[in-house]
């Protein structure tokens, strides 16, 4: 199944801002909006947003989502060291009934 | 709490057969959607599948359909995956997660080897 496509990784300064992208097409990202996961090495992944910035509650406002036609981005304000992590865009595809996923941006904070 | 507590990985053949579960705590089991995603070691995440609240109703990757099966048992807050037919490829931790992948389990490594 195709999947979403996600820089590999982005570097960006300590209290910098990074914007991570998350391209797919009519289908999935531009039917539904895309579910923003985080993963630090070694746990299982955490949820940040769901369905364009719809934030669980105790995830920091620094992290926000949005989209704009096929293409979803998450922000993130402030950088902090323990930002440091892979982050992954999925979506739901409505043509092939099935979750999609991005192959994953390491983001490293200098 | 809510929690996800997977079993059943661990070292299999090709060809052969593994079933996975998962047990939910701290919420109504049964009003959620369900889902199985995996993680080969050092790639990405990977859906797997999904199954309705009721169980009727259930969804598959391309690589996994028509060798793997997703259950519920509501009874007992808990998911299920049947694994037949494992390949290689298959090998990785597998994750439950609920609905919109609000809550994880911790994982269980699944390795396909000869």
């Amino acid at each position: 199944q195709a999947g979403l496509t996600q820089p590999p990784s982005v570097s960006k300064g300590l209290r910098q801002t990074a914007t991570l992208t998350c391209t797919g097409n009519n289908n999935n990202v531009g039917y539904q909006g895309a579910t923003w996961l985080q993963q630090h090495q070694g746990h299982p992944p955490k949820l940040l947003s769901h369905r364009n910035n719809n934030r669980p509650s105790g995830i920091s406002e620094r992290f926000s989502a949005s989209r704009s036609g096929n293409t979803a981005s998450l922000t993130i304000t402030g950088l902090q060291p323990e930002d440091e992590a892979d982050y992954y865009c999925s979506a739901w595809d409505s043509s092939l009934s099935a979750w999609v996923f991005g192959g994953g941006t390491k983001l490293t904070v200098l | 709490e809510v929690q996800l507590v997977e079993s059943g990985g661990g070292l299999v053949q090709p060809g052969g057969s593994l079933r996975l579960s998962c047990t939910a705590s701290g919420f109504t089991f049964s009003d959620y959607i369900m889902k199985w995603v995996r993680q080969a070691p050092g790639k990405g995440l990977e859906w797997v599948s999904d199954i309705s609240g009721s169980g009727s109703t259930t969804f598959y990757a391309d690589s996994v359909k028509g060798r793997f099966t997703i259950s519920r048992d509501n009874a007992k807050s808990s998911l299920f995956l049947q694994m037949n037919s494992l390949k290689d490829e298959d090998t990785a931790v597998y994750f439950c997660a609920r609905d919109l992948y609000t809550v994880w389990g911790q994982g269980t490594l699944v390795t396909v080897s000869s």
